[in-house]
């Protein structure tokens, strides 16, 4: 059973372009949704975070806006660039237990020059 | 500071053989955690150690498990390897405390079973 649904599974987007992505979650009891970006032959790395108290977070051209009635939140990449070519999964974390990360499926962001 | 590093980076495995998988947690962190990624899936959560003990398992069968070790480096075993078990497996680390929920991988092992 899959906790956290992540669409859409691929998108091609012009340099310069917006790069939008959702998840939507079940369990109201997340308490913390971060995104990784993962490069081929690379592991996750940690890109940005929210807290379900805050309904947006911006840091550089990343932003995290976040609905808690509507259990979605998406990410929003500015300024699309070549290099932010990768594949970005979304999470979901109960916070005092075991920590565990409950990720979507991914997706794969192409940025054509 | 280093990194989160995974040893090794391949590994081709038979059905029914056993393996070991190492990593090594990232100065300072004392929480390790272990996902399996199947080819384009996100990663699924195997179990974590704090601590040298076990705090928290995923949904994967016993023949999957795994130590940490005082230096809080960890492995992970799998026995009776199955052809579904081909995948990459990632480590990831974490300060312990209120920030244990901040996660740090390494590159992963890239694991095939034949």
């Amino acid at each position: 059973q899959q906790q956290v649904k992540q669409s859409p599974q691929s998108l091609i987007v012009q340099k310069g372009g917006i790069s939008i992505i959702n998840c939507a979650y079940e369990n109201t009891a997340f308490d913390y949704f971060p995104w990784y970006q993962q490069f081929p032959g690379k592991g996750p790395a940690l890109l940005i975070a929210i807290r379900p108290d805050v309904s947006e977070k911006k840091e550089g051209r990343f932003t995290i806006s976040f609905n808690k009635s509507a259990k979605q939140f998406s990410l929003h990449i500015m300024d699309s660039q070549p290099g932010d070519s990768a594949t970005y999964f979304c999470a979901a974390q109960l916070l005092f237990n075991d920590y565990k990360l409950s990720f979507g499926a991914g997706t794969t962001v192409t940025v054509r020059a | 500071e280093t990194g989160v590093t995974q040893s090794p980076t391949h590994l081709i495995k038979t059905r029914g053989q056993q393996v070991t998988l190492r990593c090594s947690s990232q100065s300072g962190h004392n929480t390790v955690s272990w996902y399996q990624q199947a080819l384009g899936q996100g990663p699924q959560f195997i179990f974590q150690y704090y601590r040298e003990e076990e705090n928290g398992r995923g949904n994967f069968p016993p023949r999957f498990s795994g130590l940490q070790f005082p230096n809080y480096s960890s492995e992970l075993n799998v026995n009776a390897l199955e052809l579904d078990d081909s995948a990459l497996y990632l480590c990831a680390s974490s300060l312990g405390g209120a920030m244990r929920y901040e996660q740090y991988f390494g590159p992963g092992t890239r694991l095939t079973v034949t």
